[in-house]
């Protein structure tokens, strides 16, 4: 997790654009993947991107990987309540390497 | 059909005791992992299988010991339990570990929350 860094926390409106941020030290990481862990539950995986992309889109979420800096993002567009949940961002190159989590607040 | 289910979904326990947590998963996938998430909510692999074979043992103490009776299968067992074990257990499975630095989607049980007293 120390490889990995995320901020803790991120509130949005109902409707805006969130975009929940990752830097990682691992340049050789080959996947990189973003999962969603909602109050109670496990993780379940939103998205991933291959390390040679620098985006990728699937519907409302757009993946951004910037591999000069090390810098992954994820866009949420019209982040709606259920969106509410916390975020992993995690590296992959022999194992998934999990940041701390993103806490995404969505309020009306 | 639940992909990867974990039992008991809630533990309460007393210092001392010995517990065991199970996991399986009808995916037919070759790897299962065990995971720690603690009240900060940050998330650490204690161990791997791949084919009933352990693969990754991150630094956890001894008194955690996984079992692989085959490869569906992956049960945790904690002997002496402390107050500092008290977290979220996940299970997780994937087709293979993707060694070679391959594609490696994993798939999550719901958690067992271990609360030791």
């Amino acid at each position: 997790g120390e490889d990995v860094e995320q901020s803790l926390f991120l509130s949005v409106r109902e409707g805006d654009s969130s975009v929940i941020n990752c830097t990682y030290t691992d340049s050789s990481s080959t996947y990189l993947y973003w999962y969603k862990q909602e109050p109670g539950a496990g993780l379940q995986l939103l998205t991933y991107i291959f390390s040679n992309m620098d985006m990728k889109q699937d519907q409302r979420l757009t993946v951004l990987l910037n591999k000069k800096d090390k810098h992954l993002s994820l866009r949420i567009a019209d982040t709606q309540t259920g969106d509410s949940a916390i975020y992993f961002c995690a590296p992959k190159r022999y194992a998934l390497n999990f940041g701390k989590g993103t806490s995404l607040l969505v309020t009306p | 059909d639940t992909a990867v289910s974990q039992t008991p979904k809630y533990l309460v326990t007393q210092m001392g005791n010995d517990k065991s947590i199970k996991c399986e998963q009808n995916l037919g996938h070759d790897t299962m992992y065990w995971y720690k998430q603690d009240s900060k909510k940050f998330l650490k692999i204690m161990f791997s299988y791949n084919n009933k074979e352990l693969i990754i043992n991150e630094t956890v103490p001894n008194r955690f010991s996984p079992k692989s009776p085959d490869k569906a299968h992956l049960n945790l067992h904690i002997n002496s339990l402390e107050l500092g074990d008290s977290a979220v257990y996940f299970c997780a499975s994937s087709q293979d570990m993707g060694l070679a630095g391959g594609e490696e989607t994993q798939y999550f049980g719901p958690g067992t929350r271990l609360l030791v007293l």
